[in-house]
């Protein structure tokens, strides 16, 4: 148990639905992530909230739209994706201290777009 | 952020020492050397962290080279449930953690 729990653990949509993941906190940290892991392939950084405001976006498209309520909860809003989109989505959450960021994740939600 | 260099697969034996080797010979001096794991299908875990001096928690060592350029993260009694992807990262406090390919480790019994 990371601290950190997102729901759900698996998702399967097709193209036209609408969705949300759901990521919450419990470590008191003021930053959060949303990384993406398809197959095969390194974590991608998707976006980063520091005290709720968006620093990071990185060329993340459109059909993907982030929401961070307050420090301790994120949402990932999801419409018209494709199936290239299939992938493990991340959240993390982070405290700055000292000069070190250390980034707690979740277990993750495993999204297949049909 | 400086770039890392991990070989992309290494075995051991169950109980034995695990040496993992990393290279960032590109670090700059306010950059602290960060490792991570993942098994199979589940979030990054934090391992341990270090910027020039050996550090030990309870999972494992960090060793520095003194010109930091290398670094080793030693699991002292390797175990099965070891085997997983582990990163090197190297990072200042921009918020950004950029994970490369890691090591695959496999501990075999």
């Amino acid at each position: 148990e990371t601290g950190v729990t997102q729901t759900p653990r698996h998702l399967v949509m097709g193209m036209t639905n609408k969705k949300s993941l759901k990521c919450e906190q419990h470590l008191g940290h003021n930053a959060m992530y949303w990384y993406k892991q398809s197959a095969k392939k390194p974590l991608e950084l998707m976006f980063v909230y520091n005290f709720k405001e968006q620093t990071e976006n990185n060329s993340v498209p459109s059909r993907f739209s982030p929401e961070c309520p307050n420090s301790s909860h994120l949402f990932l809003h999801l419409h018209t994706l494709q199936p290239e989109d299939s992938a493990l989505y991340l959240c993390a959450s982070s405290q700055e201290v000292a000069g070190k960021n250390i980034q707690y994740f979740g277990a993750g939600t495993r999204l297949s777009v049909l | 952020d400086a770039k890392t260099t991990q070989p992309t697969s290494m075995d051991c034996a169950e109980g034995r020492a695990a040496n993992l080797p990393c290279n960032h010979s590109t670090i700059s001096g306010n950059e602290y050397v960060y490792w991570y794991r993942q098994i199979h299908s589940q979030g990054p875990q934090y391992i341990i962290h270090g910027l020039k001096n050996n550090e030990t928690n309870e999972m494992a060592s960090l060793i520095i080279t003194e010109d930091r350029k290398s670094s080793t993260l030693i699991l002292p009694h390797a175990t099965l449930r070891d085997t997983a992807v582990y990163y090197c990262i190297v990072s200042s406090n921009d918020y950004k953690l950029s994970f490369g390919a890691g090591t695959t480790v496999t501990v075999r019994a």
